[in-house]
């Protein structure tokens, strides 16, 4: 079964870089059936898609988002990561790194989140 | 960006009793529509996918119906610990887009 863990500042000043790592152990980063995303969830409000990467390096962003962020793939450790530059208040959240399982059948791909991090509660706060 | 609106926003119910859940997409998604549940403090749970197949684990009490812009999660018989908040989530195109969520709690 895949497992994975967020890792990194529980707090972050405004205007500086949220950096967080999710390490994926059970499974690994470089299988074809999984993109690796970031999802958040501000307090006592509803989830938001950050972005994905694959294993070759491909990414895709929320548009909302895709000027700030950038997601990136260690394949040697098994990780991946996301950096979320110029943060303000509005960022706090809890951010979740999952698992985006993808399969095709005769009407097309199908994608979904089966596995999912505990969460980090990230705070933006001077 | 394809919205997705669930109702009701919450709703109270009694241990046995049968639950429907509605998820309607801003234009149509054909059947690339998941469930979630969320209990507090943990991450959400992945119940349905595609629509209507139920995930390796879950209860057979949560079923899952719709196409197109209309969606139902239902819950055929209330447990104590199925009481949490249920969000809906879109896969037709990125972004990637969830319902706002449902909670659900005893009456």
């Amino acid at each position: 079964q895949v497992q994975l863990q967020e890792s990194g500042p529980g707090l972050v000043k405004p205007s500086e870089t949220l950096s967080l790592t999710c390490t994926v152990s059970g499974g690994s980063v470089t299988s074809g059936n999984y993109y690796w995303s970031w999802i958040r969830q501000p307090p006592g409000k509803g989830l938001e898609w950050i972005g994905y990467i694959y294993y070759s390096g491909s990414t895709d962003y929320n548009p909302s988002l895709k000027s700030r962020v950038t997601i990136s793939v260690d394949t040697s450790k098994n990780q991946f990561s996301l950096k979320l530059s110029s943060v303000t208040a509005a960022d706090t959240a809890v951010y979740y790194c999952a698992s985006d399982f993808h399969y095709y059948d005769s009407s097309g791909y199908f994608y979904y989140f089966d596995y999912w991090g505990q969460g980090t509660l990230v705070t933006v706060s001077s | 960006d394809i919205q997705m609106t669930q109702s009701p926003s919450s709703l109270s119910a009694s241990v046995g009793d049968r639950v429907t859940i509605t998820c309607r997409a801003s234009q149509s998604i054909s059947d690339y529509l998941n469930w979630y549940q969320q209990k507090p403090g943990k991450a959400p749970k992945l119940l349905i996918y595609a629509a209507s197949s139920l995930q390796s684990g879950v209860p057979s009490r949560f079923s899952g119906s719709g196409s197109g812009t209309d969606f139902t999660l239902t819950i055929s018989s209330l447990q104590p610990e199925d009481f949490a908040t249920y969000s809906c989530q879109q896969s037709y195109s990125t972004p990637r887009t969830f319902g706002q969520g449902t909670k659900l709690e005893i009456k």
